[in-house]
């Protein structure tokens, strides 16, 4: 069945704009997750939906990070005025249990 | 929920098993312990989780010391595409997000 998908792969921005990234759960996935993964890190967590509420942006790093997930499925995560640091993998998960998540093959952003 | 300590990275032959140790000797009583692995230019994928007993499924096994400080992941014939990096997570039943450390990068070898 279809995994978890995630658009665009690969996006370059000059510093300073505005980016949005797609992530599409499966079906049915209740949880969805964000993840910040920088070069040769492990993931770090930035945010957690519950159908459509947020019930933790915790690790959102600044106010310039936003997620939504109106229809408590398809979720994006917008950063404004990228800074050089945001460039990273940003990796989608979704859950219907509580102990697997399963995960999308990452956006690259590069911020130049 | 606790730390875990791996090793940054292990090498091991193709067709041998490949123990894949950590430690977590500050685990609480209700937090579980999960593998995930991250091929390369791939998002991390589950493996096998375990409260206390050991546990075996169609990827790996999970063997859990009796005290619970420490565990190992074996994967009993190791093949090229194994090669990746492993995570050792513990987060207790009702958590939610994983949290990842640097993890074991596994170079599987001909």
């Amino acid at each position: 069945g279809a995994g978890v998908s995630q658009s665009p792969r690969y996006k370059v921005a000059k510093r300073g704009q505005d980016v949005a990234l797609r992530c599409d759960p499966i079906s049915g996935h209740v949880s969805l997750f964000w993840y910040q993964q920088a070069l040769g890190q492990g993931p770090e967590f930035l945010t957690y939906f519950q159908n459509e509420a947020q019930l933790d942006k915790s690790g959102l790093p600044s106010d310039r990070f936003f997620a939504e997930r109106p229809e408590g499925s398809v979720s994006t995560l917008k950063i404004q005025r990228t800074q050089q640091e945001d460039s990273a993998v940003y990796l989608c998960a979704s859950s219907l249990q509580s102990y697997e998540q399963y995960f999308g093959p990452g956006t690259r952003l590069t911020v130049t | 929920d606790a730390k875990t300590t791996q090793p940054p990275s292990m090498d091991c032959a193709e067709g041998r098993a490949a123990n894949l140790p950590c430690n977590h000797s500050t685990i609480s009583g209700n937090e579980y312990v999960y593998w995930y692995r991250q091929i390369h230019s791939q998002g991390p994928q589950y493996i096998i989780h375990g409260l206390k007993n050991n546990e075996t499924n169609e990827m790996a096994s999970l063997i859990i010391t009796e005290d619970r400080k420490s565990s190992t992941l074996i994967l009993p014939h190791a093949t090229l595409r194994d090669t990746a990096v492993y995570y050792c997570i513990v987060r207790g039943n009702a958590g939610n997000m994983l949290t990842f450390g640097g993890g074991t990068r596994l170079m599987v070898k001909p």
